[in-house]
This record gives structure tokens, C-alpha cells and sequence, in this order.
């Protein structure tokens, strides 16, 4: 069955600073894409950042970047020069097609002024 | 990204009425979902929306408690039947990206936030 799994409910980071998340999965295939979604207050779920498990680079969009450990099926989000508009709860997902989608329990993250 | 709206944002109901939930994508997206967030959890799909056939249900969920039509390929409703008040959550309607965009990557409408007394 695959599952993915974030170990950590609450994170916080001090404005301008770095932080990561982290997330592991389980599966069996070796073909599959991963998510990172972001879910403010207002609760409409923004993608974050994606990655294909086909691709040993890791994927970057702006301030966020992944590191994407396919052996140890481990995807952690860093977010640097954090911003008070970061704070969120963020997801992450597993996809083995782009149809059945399998979330974390989510971490919220605190931005601290 | 896909533009993905939903009707009604949010909703207060009464017990044992139903409450019908409107979602609209852009053209550009090819297949829908539907999923429900319960308070302070993660996100759990009930359903995949078949245009002009029956919806695909998720272990745990049946059509007569959450019927879901897609008409076209731009709109899809789910319904929350005979409601209970075990039944608020959010309810959120997705899209698959098509054309010009992350063809693997599900998104999201903004919800619809649903409290049953």
C-alpha cells in the first residue's frame, strides 16, 4: 500500500530564514511524481512544487527546492529566506499516475516575525 | 495553473437535508476528483468524476451518500446526502492538468467549508 508520511504536526522558522520539511513514502513502483501543496488559512490548496521520479535532479522553484532521495523514498521540502506569507499547512503527495493522489497529515508551519 | 471554482464557499445546514456542491474548471483540464478535509486533517478522495457516466468511488464512499454528475467536461457537482453532522468537512474539487500544463499533477478548487447542526 503506499502511504506517505510526515513526522513532523508543527514546524516553525524565524523570518528570512531556512527550514525544511520532511516527508517519506512507500511504494513499489518506480515510476511516480511527488507534490508539495501549500494550504494557508484561506484553505485553497496551492502546488507548491513537483518532482518525477525519473528525474535524479532535484526540482526548484524560486525560494523552494526538494531533496529528492529515491532509494530511501524521502522527499523534504527546504524553503529559504522564509517570508511571512509561507505560513501554511503544507502537504505532500504521492502520485503513481496523476490520478490517485496519496497526502501527508500535513505540517503546519509557523513564520515567526 | 488550472482556474478551478466552487459554489457555495461555504454552507451551514440542518440535519437530513442535502447540500449540493458546484465545481468549474478550465478547459484545459481533463479529469476531476472530489475530496473531503476534515477538520485539522488530511485531504481523502471520495471520487473520481466520469464525464456522462457514473462517478468512481473511493473504499468508504457510495453513490447514494455522494452522487456526483459530470455533465461536460468543464462541470461537476457532488451532493452530500441525508447530511449528519459527522459530514462537516471541506469538500474539494480538483482537476487533472491538461493541455499546456503539469498533465500529472492534480488543482484545487478553493473548497467548500460545510457545518451540519
Amino acid at each position: 500500500a503506499q502511504t506517505v508520511t510526515q513526522s513532523q504536526p508543527e514546524m516553525s522558522v524565524q523570518e528570512a530564514e531556512t527550514v525544511t520539511l520532511s516527508c517519506t513514502y512507500d511504494t513499489s513502483e518506480s515510476d511516480y511524481y511527488l507534490f508539495w501543496y501549500k494550504q494557508p488559512p484561506s484553505r485553497q490548496m496551492i502546488l507548491v512544487i513537483r518532482q518525477e521520479a525519473y528525474k535524479q535532479q532535484n526540482a526548484t522553484e524560486n525560494r523552494f527546492s526538494v531533496n529528492f532521495q529515491k532509494a530511501a523514498k524521502s522527499f523534504s521540502l527546504k524553503i529559504s529566506d522564509s517570508q511571512l506569507g509561507d505560513a501554511a499547512m503544507y502537504f505532500c503527495a504521492y502520485s503513481p499516475t496523476g490520478n490517485q493522489f496519496y497526502f501527508g497529515t500535513g505540517t503546519s508551519l509557523t513564520v515567526i516575525p | 495553473s488550472a482556474v478551478i471554482s466552487q459554489k457555495p464557499s461555504r454552507d451551514i445546514c440542518q440535519r437530513g437535508t442535502s447540500l449540493t456542491i458546484q465545481c468549474q474548471v478550465d478547459s484545459q483540464v481533463t479529469m476531476m476528483f472530489w475530496y473531503r478535509q476534515q477538520p485539522g486533517q488530511s485531504l481523502t478522495l471520495i471520487a473520481t468524476a466520469n464525464q456522462g457516466s457514473e462517478a468512481t468511488y473511493e473504499s468508504g464512499f457510495v453513490i447514494d451518500k455522494f452522487p456526483i454528475s459530470r455533465p461536460n467536461l468543464t462541470f461537476s457537482t457532488l451532493t452530500v446526502s441525508n447530511m449528519s453532522p459527522e459530514d462537516s468537512s471541506i469538500y474539494l474539487c480538483s482537476g487533472r492538468g491538461g493541455t499546456n500544463m503539469y498533465q500529472e499533477t492534480q488543482y484545487f478548487g478553493p473548497g467548500t467549508r460545510l457545518l451540519v447542526l
